[in-house]
């Protein structure tokens, strides 16, 4: 159980154009979603944390207007990259709490390529 | 503040022969630590966490991890490593978010 569907899981698009990433909760209600970015052979960044129905809450040096954070249910978060550029090219992990749970669940993650 | 550190980039190990990656922590009040897996572009994998109760914590594929609450550590541990358990294996805490290590690299011989 603890399923948690990361899509797509690779990306390239056009330098300027948006991108939109969602993390599903398959066989859980996520009351809490985190968004992490990755940069090559280096740990997680934490972007952003969200909670279903609130606005995220995003880390110090993230912009939320380029990194649109949706939480709009319970098994629902999507990650909106705006006006992309090359430097946002990453990979981009998302994962799940449920209620009363201390273990996070990772989607797949995305790569993402801006071109 | 929560901070989590692995003081090695790499670890190389010969297959069959007993592993461990390093980790320690910092955090206030009582800890949960976790140990990931990261396979290449991959999301991360759970291996195995310590909240409460036995100082040694048995995870998946074998693998298993000890509190050390004096030297605020909680090294990954393998008696007979395999050349597929070569990854990247990041240490976290869990406070209000999950803080994770910088990761290590582990590199298994044949």
């Amino acid at each position: 159980g603890a399923v948690v569907s990361q899509h797509p899981s690779r990306v390239i698009c056009k330098s300027g154009t948006s991108v939109k990433i969602e993390c599903r909760s398959l066989d859980f209600q996520a009351t809490t979603m985190f968004w992490y970015r990755q940069f090559p052979k280096k740990s997680l960044m934490l972007m952003a944390t969200s909670n279903e129905g609130s606005k995220a809450t995003y880390e110090q040096g993230v912009e939320k207007d380029k990194f649109l954070i949706n939480h709009a249910s319970l098994t629902l978060s999507t990650l909106t990259v705006t006006s992309a550029h090359p430097e946002d090219s990453s990979f981009y992990i998302c994962s799940a709490e449920a209620q009363g749970r201390t273990e996070a669940f990772f989607g797949q993650g995305t790569r993402l390529t801006v071109v | 503040a929560q901070s989590v550190a692995q003081p090695e980039d790499q670890v190389n190990v010969a297959e069959g022969n007993p592993l461990t990656v390093k980790c320690t922590y910092s955090v206030s009040g009582n800890p949960y630590l976790f140990w990931y897996v990261q396979y290449p572009n991959r999301g991360l994998q759970f291996l195995l966490k310590y909240i409460t109760g036995d100082n040694l914590v048995k995870g998946s594929y074998g693998f298993e991890a000890e509190f050390n609450k004096s030297q605020t550590s909680f090294h990954l541990k393998k008696p007979s490593a395999l050349v597929s358990d070569s990854a990247l294996y990041f240490c976290a805490v869990y406070g209000q978010n999950f803080v994770f290590g910088p990761g290590t690299r582990l590199s298994v011989l044949p």
